[in-house]
């Protein structure tokens, strides 16, 4: 079992949508949470960055940690054809290593 | 404030040879990994490096190895290049060890023939 765990999407869906982004982990002692967007051709952008359970919002974008299932989310309101990008969950090994998600590629169309 | 700087963006090598990446972090951190991203196996670990001493390693071979200098700047080296180590190679950086955000560059994309 891969220590996390992405929808590979890709996700295409119409502007204004809310768009919802998951990931599992396996390992309850991860605490540190976070979420890049990638574009293409363009290193990983911080979008997110968590370590407890609940919700934190930054803007359109709202993180989603839920500890007891092992399980978070992104939310992404009123979405915007610039929001088309590939997004990685992550976390944060407690070696200060990260471990990736496979990456959800989402496409917001006009 | 700047970003994380990597160079060169593109290099193209054959196999047996070796190369030779660069990266410098953002300005006050001291933290800097590297990682390669593939579309097979995605974003893995290489390693990582706080004060010119690496702290931690992941799952590759000894041809990659690293180093980081005084000023927090770091190269990542891989000899005997081969065809799978076509990649992107990303570098990034955060302030210090400890659960600090890391952030990245836009890589170097290294094509092997």
């Amino acid at each position: 079992q891969k220590e996390v765990e992405q929808d590979p999407g890709p996700l295409s869906v119409p502007e204004g949508a809310i768009v919802s982004l998951n990931c599992t982990y396996s390992n309850s002692a991860f605490q540190y949470f976070m979420w890049y967007r990638q574009y293409s051709r363009k290193g990983p952008e911080l979008l997110m960055y968590t370590y407890s359970s609940g919700n934190k919002e930054d803007g359109r974008f709202t993180a989603q940690v839920d500890k007891s299932s092992k399980y978070i989310s992104l939310f992404i309101r009123d979405s915007q054809p610039s929001d088309s990008a590939t997004y990685l969950c992550a976390i944060l090994h407690n070696t200060d290593k990260l471990i990736f998600g496979t990456g959800t590629r989402l496409q917001v169309f006009p | 404030k700047a970003g994380v700087t990597q160079t060169p963006r593109y290099l193209i090598k054959t196999r047996g040879q070796q190369v030779t990446l660069s990266c410098s972090p953002i300005s006050g951190h001291r933290s800097v990994s590297w990682y390669q991203q593939t579309p097979g196996q995605g974003l893995q670990f290489l390693f990582e490096y706080f004060s010119e001493t690496q702290r931690n390693k992941g799952n590759f071979p000894g041809r990659f190895s690293g180093r980081q200098f005084s000023n927090s700047r770091s190269e990542m080296n891989v000899s005997t290049l081969e065809l799978g180590d076509s990649a992107l190679y990303l570098c990034a950086s955060s302030e210090g060890t400890g659960n600090q955000p890391q952030h990245f560059g836009d890589g170097t994309r290294l094509s092997i023939l």
